[in-house]
């Protein structure tokens, strides 16, 4: 089966610009994770789906990230304005109907200068 | 709430040497243990899992993690390691009662040396 995709690979742009992120999860996986890595550190969930709707969203910043998961496939990230803070790793991860069986993209490198 | 403690943050070995990788936990709950490995420039790839059942748990490529309870433990251990281990090693916990969500410890660094 192919796996979580996710683009783009790298990103780089100036604090106090937008970005968005999408994630393609792998087909008929209910549940959609996004996760944060800021480098050094391990991974930390913003926001879980469960189909179109938003099960988790207690540690996405939501001054300035967003993120939508319309007929609950694809998914897209977004944060507006981007701070210096925001450099990390975005990683992307599905399953089916939230059982134990995370599938994660490659994920998308932000760099913010 | 639950936390991960990995307690070292890098951990050079040579090949063919035995490692091990320490994880503690803390969580009020029964929680779901796992192990996963980042290469480079990669997404997090599922080493194993402890759910129930045996406290000992295998991956196909030689790594194997003792859960326990009395420790609040989830060590990861090999007898030998090859090059191709050098990666980034992340303990997580998940609660048995709640959406899955993951908590990830901090990673470990394993580097093989020849």
């Amino acid at each position: 089966e192919a796996g979580v995709a996710q683009s783009p690979r790298y990103k780089i742009i100036e604090k106090r610009q937008s970005v968005a992120f999408w994630c393609n999860p792998i087909s008929g996986h209910a549940t959609l994770y996004w996760y944060q890595q800021i480098l050094g550190q391990g991974p930390k969930l913003l926001i879980q789906f469960q189909n179109n709707g938003v099960v988790d969203d207690s540690q996405l910043p939501k001054d300035r990230f967003s993120a939508e998961r319309l007929k609950g496939v694809d998914s897209t990230l977004k944060i507006q304005p981007a701070k210096l803070e925001d450099s990390a790793v975005y990683l992307c991860a599905s399953s089916p109907d939230q059982n134990l069986g995370y599938t994660f993209g490659s994920g998308t490198r932000l760099t913010v200068v | 709430a639950q936390s991960v403690t990995q307690l070292d943050s890098q951990v050079p070995v040579f090949e063919e040497a035995p490692v091990e990788l320490r994880c503690n936990y803390s969580s009020s709950v029964s929680v779901y243990l796992f192990w996963y490995v980042q290469y480079p420039n990669q997404g997090l790839q599922l080493l194993l899992k402890y759910l129930s059942g045996s406290t000992l748990v295998e991956s196909i490529n030689g790594f194997e993690a003792e859960f326990n309870k009395s420790q609040t433990s989830f060590h990861l251990r090999k007898p030998s390691v090859h090059i191709s281990d050098t990666a980034e090693y992340f303990c997580a916990v998940t609660r048995m009662d709640s959406s899955y969500k993951l908590i990830f410890g901090s990673g470990t660094r394993l580097l093989v040396r020849p």
